[in-house]
């Protein structure tokens, strides 16, 4: 069963940069049938796709955060990143990793728990 | 961008009774890659229908989706206790990735 687990700091400040990791278990980041991204969710709000990248294709940003969005891998320990540069209290919500299947569409069929980040001074 | 925009924001039902939920695109979503999206407090959503219409594995018979182009409707037949919560569409046609705003549905 594959599983997918969020890490980092649950408090950043302003202007800062916010850095998460999700490991990812019972299956491998570098297959290439699935995109592997974020989706974030500000308290009591909706859902908003962030990224995905695959390592059989391209990468992909919302663009509105592209300008300060970086999402890459790590096959070595099994894992994926965000860095979010430059954030604001806008940036408050729970983020989420996520598996996003590459044939067929990218709907997310695997989720995080989900990570609370507050962008607080 | 296609912008997706599900109605109504709150809808109040009885148990037992029928919901229908409605979602529109901003513009045609082809090959029917519109998926739903079921979300309990303090839980991550998971994936209910894909393809507008495919059931994932397990999910109960009473919800279903239908729908093409830029209207598709997600039907639970017969409210049942645990799915009270709020339900989310999203296209996966094109990027970015959309979703629309959510469709809570509460018990009257």
């Amino acid at each position: 069963q594959l599983q997918l687990q969020e890490s980092g700091p649950g408090l950043v400040k302003p202007s800062e940069t916010l850095s998460l990791s999700c490991t990812v278990s019972g299956g491998s980041i570098s297959n290439t049938n699935y995109y592997w991204g974020w989706i974030r969710q500000p308290p009591g709000k909706g859902l908003e796709w962030i990224g995905s990248f695959s390592y059989g294709g391209s990468s992909n940003y919302n663009p509105s955060l592209k300008s300060r969005v970086t999402i890459s891998g790590d096959t070595s320990k099994n894992q994926f990143s965000l860095k979010l540069t430059s954030v604001t209290a806008a940036d408050t919500a729970v983020y989420y990793c996520a598996r996003f299947a590459n044939s067929g569409g990218a709907k997310v069929d695997y989720w995080g728990q989900g990570t609370l980040v507050t962008v607080s001074s | 961008e296609i912008v997706m925009t599900q109605s109504p924001a709150t809808l109040s039902v009885s148990p037992g009774e029928r919901a229908t939920l409605s979602c529109r695109a901003s513009q045609s979503v082809s090959r029917s890659y519109l998926a739903w999206y079921q979300q309990k407090p303090g839980q991550a959503p998971r994936l209910l229908i894909y393809g507008a219409s495919t059931r994932t594995t397990g999910l109960p018979a009473r919800f279903s989706g239908s729908g093409s182009g830029t209207e598709f409707t997600l039907t639970i037949s017969s409210l049942q206790s645990e799915d009270f919560a709020v339900y989310y569409c999203q296209q996966y046609d094109t990027w970015p990735l959309t979703f629309g705003g959510g469709t809570k549905v509460e018990i009257k």
